[in-house]
């Protein structure tokens, strides 16, 4: 158990509609990271945020967002989905000052399916 | 850029023989971090090992050893007396000073092992 937790293990809707996602990290940690885990893009860097604030950005659609709260947990908003949206999103969380010496410890992923 | 390659998609071995995961990595950084995770079957990401480009001693932690090389730009995992539970899905990832945010992954090893 790597102390990172995600809600919710699953979840299925449909087309179009808009979801979120939530991680809280593990104690301490001030620096979330997303990513997205499909079968054709495999393992994808969305966003990070580090103490609030957005800290970098990577291959995130428009569509999604996500923010990191004062109290530390972040959420994750998947609007608009489509059935390319299906896959399974992690949240990781660092402890450290974010940068890249971090080691990144991973929840256990939120299953998406968009039918 | 930065880029993993880990050429092999799956392998399959019975239990008790050594297995290498080889991962081979690019990027222009000359500090970077290089680390492994595991993805058993449950589905979550478990962290394994983290090395930086500066430390090329290689690393035992019971069963798994690590052999980084910098001139091959190789950073090669070995299961010794592989067992059931070993089985998993490896990834390799690479995180570099210009890449605050994002860990790299390789297209991940599927380890099956076979009683």
């Amino acid at each position: 158990d790597s102390g990172v937790t995600q809600t919710p293990k699953h979840l299925i809707t449909a087309t179009g509609q808009r979801v979120t996602l939530r991680c809280s990290p593990r104690s301490g940690d001030l620096s979330v990271y997303w990513y997205q885990q499909s079968l054709d893009q495999g393992l994808q860097f969305l966003i990070q945020y580090y103490n609030g604030e957005e800290r970098a950005k990577g291959n995130i659609l428009e569509r999604f967002s996500a923010q990191q709260f004062p109290d530390l947990h972040s959420e994750l908003n998947l609007s608009s989905l489509e059935l390319g949206d299906s896959a399974l999103y992690f949240c990781a969380s660092s402890s450290r000052d974010g940068s890249f010496t971090d080691t990144q410890y991973f929840g256990p992923g939120t299953r998406l399916t968009v039918l | 850029a930065q880029k993993v390659t880990q050429a092999q998609t799956e392998i399959s071995v019975v239990e008790k023989e050594d297995v290498t995961l080889d991962c081979v990595y690019e990027t222009r950084d000359t500090t970077y971090y290089l680390f492994w995770y595991k993805q058993p079957p449950s589905g979550e990401l478990v962290f394994l090992i983290r090395r930086n480009s500066f430390d090329e001693q290689n690393e035992i932690s019971g069963r798994y050893s690590w052999n980084f090389q910098k001139s091959t730009s190789s950073f090669n995992f070995t299961i010794t007396a592989s067992q059931v539970v070993d089985s998993a899905v490896y990834f390799c990832a690479v995180r570099g000073s210009s890449n605050t945010g994002k860990l790299i992954f390789g297209q991940g090893t599927t380890l099956q092992v076979k009683p």
